[in-house]
């Protein structure tokens, strides 16, 4: 069936790395994808959505020469935080909107299973 | 500002005992969900409410939707340890695009 499927699950680095994760929409064509950010103990926070051939839309806030999205292709969107230092630490997870119609008809959204990012 | 607010935050419950947990929201949206997130891990789709007056059921999680008052509920029926878990909701006033709730940390204790 229909999966996003995010890597990595974990990265540890060093302070001033850039990190890229990766979001596959399997199976199914994604334009849109949406990338989310959780500090511990607290909610999701969308970050930004990502159009597959156009810029990303960032949410109030966010810096987005930091947080880099690409969508090249109707199945993969990136997100690269750039210079990572330890406040970036967080839990990001990306999703995608499921197909209308066929067996998704009631899952809007399906979601990646989550980067954990640690910045030391 | 849209605002999505659970109650409560933190619930800890013996098993065998029922509760409430509370989902208001401040725009109109015709759609909700709830969703589970167990520590560590991403989310996972518990209901899907597209309709006021919804009403969905899997064993023991019980979700409703009021659109008119902007209120969501999940209903936990003689809990067990394996619903120890995070729960949240989300509204898509706008069509996919969510915003979750503050979330509610359940505690099952034995």
């Amino acid at each position: 069936g229909a999966v996003v499927s995010q890597h990595p699950s974990r990265v540890i680095c060093k302070s001033g790395t850039s990190v890229k994760i990766e979001c596959r929409s399997l199976d199914f064509q994604a334009t849109t994808m949406f990338w989310y950010r959780q500090f511990p103990k607290q909610s999701l926070m969308l970050m930004a959505t990502s159009n597959e051939g156009s810029k990303a839309t960032y949410e109030q806030g966010v810096e987005k020469d930091k947080f880099l999205i690409n969508h090249a292709s109707l199945t993969l969107s990136t997100l690269t935080v750039t210079s990572a230092h330890p406040e970036d630490s967080s839990f990001y997870i990306c999703s995608a909107p499921l197909p209308t119609g066929g067996p998704y008809s009631n899952q809007p959204q399906h979601f990646g299973d989550g980067t954990r990012l640690s910045i030391l | 500002e849209l605002k999505v607010e659970q109650n409560p935050l933190f619930l800890s419950m013996q098993e065998g005992k029922n509760y409430t947990i509370y989902c208001n929201y401040s725009t109109t949206s015709d759609r909700l969900y709830w969703y589970r997130q167990d520590p560590g891990k991403s989310l996972e789709s518990l209901f899907v409410l597209l309709s006021n007056g919804a009403v969905k059921q899997e064993g023991r999680l019980m979700a409703s939707l009021d659109t008119k008052a902007r209120l969501s509920t999940l209903h936990i029926t003689a809990a067990v340890h394996d619903l120890s878990a995070t729960y949240f909701c989300a509204v898509d006033p706008l069509g996919n695009q969510f915003y979750f709730g503050t979330g509610t940390s359940l505690t099952v204790i034995p």
